[in-house]
């Protein structure tokens, strides 16, 4: 079963904007963790936030979390066509438990 | 090697048949785990090994059942499946459990 839900579904833009995409979920965790992936296939990991952390960079990729309402953001900034994905937050839950959220489609346009 | 190596690619099968999915990692990861993906849905967790043991089991029918022959190799052996079952089942190992996940491409699976 899901952790929790992400919004938007969906997220349609032009190369170079930025792109938001947003993670709330449901119980207690030890970290939260963003995913790409691509049609179809493996996915890839961006980066992990702890429960004690309240942001986190790498390169284009800025990572929130407010564990005080259990949400989490990424931002994707100057983005680019290969941004093109679904991407995914995952919960490591106190039970070592790893929970998917429901995934944003991104779609960058040339 | 940071890769996560899945086979089959693809896999037909029929409700009455058996086989079996292969994946492994040599990047000395303790934890492994299998997932199962329906279109357009997020992973779905079925599996945990830590250590090379059964650590989590999320209530999986017992037509999948896994085994960890080793710490490097994952297999998930299949018998009288259902149609429902079709789906891209993905492998993927860490560190330790908890910590980062290296996914394989995944089998898509259609049981016929």
């Amino acid at each position: 079963s899901q952790q929790g839900e992400e919004d938007p579904q969906a997220l349609s833009i032009q190369e170079g904007e930025n792109a938001t995409m947003n993670c709330s979920y449901k119980t207690s965790i030890n970290n939260l963790q963003w995913y790409r992936q691509n049609s179809g296939r493996g996915l890839v990991h961006l980066i992990l936030i702890r429960s004690n952390e309240r942001e986190k960079h790498s390169g284009r990729l800025r990572v929130t979390l407010d564990t005080s309402k259990k949400s989490s953001s990424l931002l994707i900034t100057a983005s680019r066509a290969a941004d093109t994905a679904s991407y995914f937050c995952a919960t490591d839950t106190k039970d070592n438990d790893m929970r998917f959220g429901a995934g944003t489609r991104l779609t960058v346009k040339p | 090697d940071t890769e996560v190596t899945q086979t089959p690619k693809h896999l037909v099968m029929g409700m009455t048949n058996k086989k079996s999915l292969k994946c492994e990692q040599h990047m000395g990861h303790r934890a492994m785990y299998w997932y199962k993906q329906k279109a357009k849905k997020p992973p779905e967790l079925m599996f945990v090994y830590s250590y090379e043991k059964l650590s989590i089991n999320e209530s999986v029918p017992s037509r999948f059942s896994p085994e960890c022959p080793n710490s490097s190799l994952l297999n998930l052996h299949l018998h009288a499946l259902q149609p429902e079952d079709s789906a891209l089942y993905l492998c993927a190992s860490s560190q330790e459990t908890g910590g980062e996940q290296y996914f394989g491409p995944g089998t898509r699976l259609t049981v016929t």
